[in-house]
This record gives structure tokens, C-alpha cells and sequence, in this order.
């Protein structure tokens, strides 16, 4: 059961031009989204994030869009560089009812980026 | 330089051979955490522990252990691995349990059993 889905294995986009990330979930009580980056060869680095309480973080190139309602999220960047070029993972996490974290992320499967010179 | 690190980076053993990964981190984290990343699956959370002493199973607890007796070291323990135990493991800490503190990876460890 993948509670956290990014459908598009794989995503291939010319240099300069906009890159769009996808990604669903079903968990109504995820509460907080993150986006992480990883090369080969190397751990996942962290991306940018989004809360529950918002609909879109920008920071830089990239931008991170939350619609609650269809549980739906994507990361855009703008514009798109070679150096983008990674596997994106979508990933969730939740607070219990007293405020706390399970200290748990829910990985989407991610999504390969290839930008073209 | 704050960092995780795992020991070792590849291993290949064999079936019923026990074996430990390691995972250090020098950034003072209270929270960690053991991932398994597998085609298609994305990464599945195996064990975290909110701090030391404290552990709790992620999605794919069976055939692990994990043990957190110092703050800095989360060590991944396989008893007795088995060929679906063949994978990409990553370690990660944070400074707590919250989602709002970045979880730091380290740079992964591929395990391959025979």
C-alpha cells in the first residue's frame, strides 16, 4: 500500500525550461511534505519543504505546490540546468494528536530528472 | 564538516551470515534513522530511534535490529540476512522527531546477499 505515489518514473526536460515534479498521496493525515535530491552514488539531500497550512513554498529556482484538497503536490523548478539532473523523491511525514512526530517519512517511489543542455 | 557516515560503503556476504552496518554522526542529532531503497519502491523506513535508547519500527521492521546505546551511533544489525535483504541502505539523522528539522543521509551502503 504506497501511501505517497509519484507516477512519473522518469522526466525529461531541455535546459532553461520548466521542470514539473508530481507527486500523490492518500494519508489525509500527512501534515507536512518534503522534497529531497539524490545523485548517484550519494544519500538524498533535503530540498525544500511544505506545510500542511500552506499552498506553496518558494525558495530560489524551485517551488513546491500542496492541493489538500486533491492530495496532490509538485515541484516545479524554473529554469531547469543540467546540474538538476537526479532522482526527486516526494516524501511525508505526521504528527500524532499531542503534536509529536512519529519521526517516520513516507518515500514516494521518485522520479528520475534529466535536463538536456 | 557535519556528516553521517556508514560503514561499509558495498558488502556482499552470504545467506545466514551475520552482519553489522554502521551509521555515525557528528552533528550532536537526536533522532536517526535506517532506510532501505529498492527499484520501484522508493525508500522504506526500517527502524528510527527518537533518542538514545529509544527505538521504533518503520514500515519493513522483519529480519533487522537496530540498537541505539550512544547518542552519535545507530548500528544496523542483519542476524541472519537473506537474498531479499539485497538493497540500498541509508542512514539519516536529524535534531528531533519533527518533520521540520532536515533529515541528513549518509551516502549509502549497498549490501548484496548471495
Amino acid at each position: 500500500d504506497q501511501q505517497v505515489k509519484q507516477n512519473s518514473p522518469s522526466l525529461s526536460v531541455q535546459e532553461g525550461r520548466i521542470s514539473i515534479l508530481n507527486c500523490d498521496y492518500t494519508n489525509s493525515m500527512f501534515d507536512y511534505f518534503l522534497w529531497y535530491k539524490k545523485y548517484p552514488a550519494e544519500g538524498p539531500t533535503f530540498l525544500i519543504s511544505i506545510s500542511s497550512i500552506k499552498d506553496k513554498n518558494e525558495d530560489g529556482r524551485f517551488t513546491v505546490f500542496l492541493n489538500k484538497s486533491a492530495k496532490h503536490l509538485s515541484l516545479h523548478i524554473v529554469p531547469s540546468q543540467p546540474g538538476d539532473s537526479a532522482v526527486y523523491f516526494c516524501a511525508a511525514s505526521e504528527q500524532d494528536a499531542g503534536g509529536t512526530s512519529y519521526g517516520k517519512l513516507t518515500f514516494g517511489q521518485g522520479t528520475i530528472l534529466t535536463v538536456h543542455p | 564538516e557535519a556528516q553521517v557516515t556508514q560503514n561499509p560503503r558495498y558488502l556482499i556476504t552470504v545467506t545466514g551470515k551475520k552482519l553489522t552496518v554502521t551509521c555515525s554522526q557528528n552533528m550532536n542529532h537526536e533522532y536517526m534513522s535506517w532506510y532501505r531503497q529498492d527499484p520501484g519502491l522508493g525508500l522504506r523506513q526500517i527502524y528510527y530511534s527518537m533518542n538514545v535508547e529509544v527505538t521504533d519500527k518503520g514500515d519493513v521492521p522483519e529480519g533487522y535490529k537496530v540498537s541505539r546505546k550512544e547518542k552519535r551511533n545507530f548500528p544496523l544489525i542483519l542476524e541472519s540476512p537473506s537474498p531479499n535483504q539485497t538493497s540500498l541502505y541509508f542512514c539519516a539523522s536529524s535534531l528531533g522527531g519533527s518533520p521540520y528539522n532536515e533529515q541528513f543521509f549518509g551516502p549509502g551502503t549497498r549490501l548484496t546477499v548471495l
